[in-house]
């Protein structure tokens, strides 16, 4: 049971090249979030998904795509990378069923440069 | 509009001491989930403690504590018997019963004094 993977680990960007994040979990969550951390603001939602085929955004969508085409992985796209979205990205999956507290696990984190 | 305010940026605590950590929060939905996270150095994101809205008694899991005062909204984490291993970032965070969206707070940094 890996829990919630994220690769790569560190990415460098220049401004304007896009990639995307990979993200996978193996517990059978439905809800899969993910958020950026920035000094001093904590975590910050930018999409979830509560299923396959179902995303949303959520705080600071701009600038990120997602999708979910499978319960297990939930990529997010950068489109065309910005010196803002330097950052650490977390990704994180949590169960919608009983029993509370419905705790998120999340990846290892993923630290992205834009230059 | 919900919002988790933690307003000690670092907080020093002696080996063996009790720490408090403040956390309130704003919310108008009835049925709501209040977390704890740990984050360490090595940047990994560590489940902590949780306190339901309803819930009579405050949490605790070992060292710690969840001072939950409903009519103040706050929800204190309070570690007892510092541990040097206790030195890291912490974050309250909140999420409405049924609700998809947690949000954070901005963190509280622990240092733990030997």
């Amino acid at each position: 049971n890996a829990g919630v993977t994220q690769t790569p680990k560190f990415q460098v960007l220049k401004t304007g090249q896009s990639m995307t994040l990979q993200c996978a979990q193996d517990m059978n969550h439905e809800y899969m979030s993910w958020y950026r951390q920035d000094p001093g603001m904590g975590l910050r939602l930018i999409h979830y998904s509560v299923g396959a085929g179902i995303t949303d955004q959520g705080e600071v969508p701009n600038g990120y795509n997602v999708s979910r085409s499978t319960t297990e992985d939930f990529p997010l796209r950068l489109l065309s990378a910005a010196p803002s979205q330097t950052s650490v990205y977390f990704c994180a999956s949590r169960s919608e069923g009983p029993p509370a507290p419905y705790e998120q696990y999340f990846g290892p984190g993923t630290r992205l440069t834009v230059t | 509009a919900q919002k988790i305010t933690q307003t000690q940026p670092g907080m020093f605590v002696q080996e063996k001491e009790a720490v408090t950590l403040d956390c309130t929060y704003d919310t108008s939905d009835p049925s709501y989930g209040l977390f704890w996270y740990k984050q360490p150095s090595s940047g990994e994101m560590i489940f902590l403690i949780y306190q339901g809205s309803y819930d009579q008694q405050n949490a605790t899991e070992g060292r710690y504590s969840l001072n939950f005062q409903k009519a103040r909204k706050s929800a204190n984490l309070v570690i007892s018997a510092s541990q040097l291993g206790d030195s890291a970032m912490y974050f309250c965070a909140m999420r409405a019963s049924g609700g998809f969206k947690t949000i954070f707070g901005a963190g509280t940094r622990l240092f733990v004094k030997a």
